[in-house]
């Protein structure tokens, strides 16, 4: 069985400011790691993933992703908020025998303050 | 490339009816996902459809029900509405279906059940 817990429902950041994401996944065999964004009336966009190789992931609009294994996290980070990253992001994990199956987080909603 | 369509965009419906929604996937896809997402619940997989076979099946009530047409377009149907089914239903699609292959979602279908 897989889970995904997401630290913090809300988030409120100022632009220009870090944006940190906190994501820590349960899984009994090796991982595959998503961030997804949702913005209001509109379905999820993939940010980045985490399959295989390199654990430091960069994804669109910006943002990245550490996977440590030995903390069972894949936080989202953002060095510079933008109005434009007001949204609902999502962390999900899969696994091989998974196949398309995901599992998502409960969701976090960033606020971008001006 | 058009994206994922879902259809209808919205819909009202009654306790104990039933409805059909249904998705239309990106031209060349051939997997295709259903999920449901609640404000209580969060995103909660429903099922995946390969080429016309169902290949993936979340813990939902038989009531829910899904199927794939030789086109790749899919439909899923809930039966009997509960109040509980209230909630915003996304498909996804992908090529292949699996973890390496990205999933593109619509926009989703929201579902008010009175």
């Amino acid at each position: 069985a897989q889970s995904v817990t997401q630290l913090g429902s809300h988030v409120s950041v100022s632009e220009g400011a870090l944006v940190l994401l906190r994501c820590n996944y349960s899984s009994s065999v090796p991982p595959y790691l998503f961030w997804y964004v949702q913005y209001p009336n509109q379905g999820l966009q993939l940010l980045l993933k985490y399959t295989t190789g390199a654990t430091l992931v960069k994804g669109i609009n910006g943002f990245e992703a550490e996977f440590k294994k030995s903390e069972t996290s894949f936080h989202l980070t953002k060095p510079s908020a933008h109005m434009s990253d007001a949204a609902e992001y999502f962390c999900a994990v899969s696994n091989k025998a998974a196949g398309n199956k995901l599992t998502f987080g409960g969701g976090t909603r960033v606020l971008v303050k001006p | 490339k058009a994206g994922v369509t879902q259809t209808p965009r919205y819909l009202i419906k009654t306790r104990g009816q039933q409805v059909t929604l249904s998705c239309s996937p990106i031209s060349g896809h051939r997997s295709v996902s259903w999920y449901q997402q609640t404000p209580g619940q969060g995103l909660q997989f429903l099922f995946e459809y390969f080429s016309e076979t169902q290949r993936n099946k979340g813990n939902f009530p038989g009531r829910f029900s899904g199927r794939q047409f030789s086109n790749s377009r899919s439909e899923m149907n809930v039966s009997t509405l509960e109040l509980g089914d209230s909630a915003l239903y996304l498909c996804a699609s992908s090529f292949l279906g699996d973890f390496l292959n990205e999933q593109f979602f619509g926009p989703g279908t929201r579902l008010t059940v009175l």
